[in-house]
């Protein structure tokens, strides 16, 4: 399975956007780029996906690398809200539905 | 609402004792999964289902059991052959056609 890497935690001041990086160097044509985000003893949240372009939604953006060997999820203005661990994985709806959460980006704000 | 319910929010067992969580979900959804979430880990993948009466074992399937006899409905045995049972579970459920993820608030199991 294609696999992502994740910075382990980052940490940005209230009202500024953030950035948070994934490297998936050896992500397949087929594959889909998601992100998920998951507060506090909460299930995780789905927030954006993409496969070449980049994406926007109401929650953020998301800009994938022209190779697609990395992606960043933008969050453009950061609340406290937004303190939460932040999942980039990768998802073949092609192959076996087998999808594999990592550590993900633990991602403070300070007020 | 549409949703996904997992009961209890809070559960404490024995060890030997089998357990069972639920997960029940009215969206419809075609595909459900199981993962485990240990302190300051990710998720793991217990087992995943595509369709009623079929399930995959995911990566960690070892002493836990699955169901799938309703679209609606995926609980998860854990069974005494698990080592560490105590963890944070939680279920998700998918549309065919769709690429997100739903899942429900977890299920924290307790054994001692």
């Amino acid at each position: 399975d294609a696999k992502t890497t994740q910075p382990n935690s980052m940490e940005s001041n209230e009202e500024e956007p953030v950035h948070l990086p994934c490297n998936h160097s050896t992500i397949s044509g087929t594959d889909y780029i998601h992100w998920y985000r998951q507060l506090p003893s909460q299930g995780p949240e789905y927030v954006i996906h993409g496969l070449t372009s980049n994406v926007n939604n109401r929650m953020a953006s998301l800009a994938i690398a022209e190779d697609r060997k990395s992606s960043t999820l933008i969050l453009h203005r950061a609340t406290l809200r937004d303190a939460a661990v932040y999942y980039c994985i990768l998802r073949d709806t092609g192959r076996d539905d087998k999808i594999i959460f990592g550590k993900g980006t633990r991602l403070h704000i300070l007020p | 609402d549409g949703g996904i319910t997992q009961s209890p929010k809070y559960l404490f067992r024995k060890e030997g004792q089998n357990v069972t969580l639920s997960c029940e979900q009215n969206l419809n959804h075609d595909a459900m999964y199981w993962y485990r979430q240990d302190p300051g880990q990710g998720l793991r993948l217990i087992y995943y289902s595509q369709i009623v009466n079929d399930f995959q074992k995911g990566d960690i399937a070892e002493g836990y059991s699955v169901s799938r006899e309703k679209k609606e409905s995926f609980p998860l045995t854990v069974t005494s052959a698990q080592k560490n049972p105590t963890a944070f579970y939680l279920c998700a459920s998918r549309d065919f056609w769709s690429l997100e993820q739903y899942f429900g608030p977890g299920t924290r199991l307790t054994v001692t």
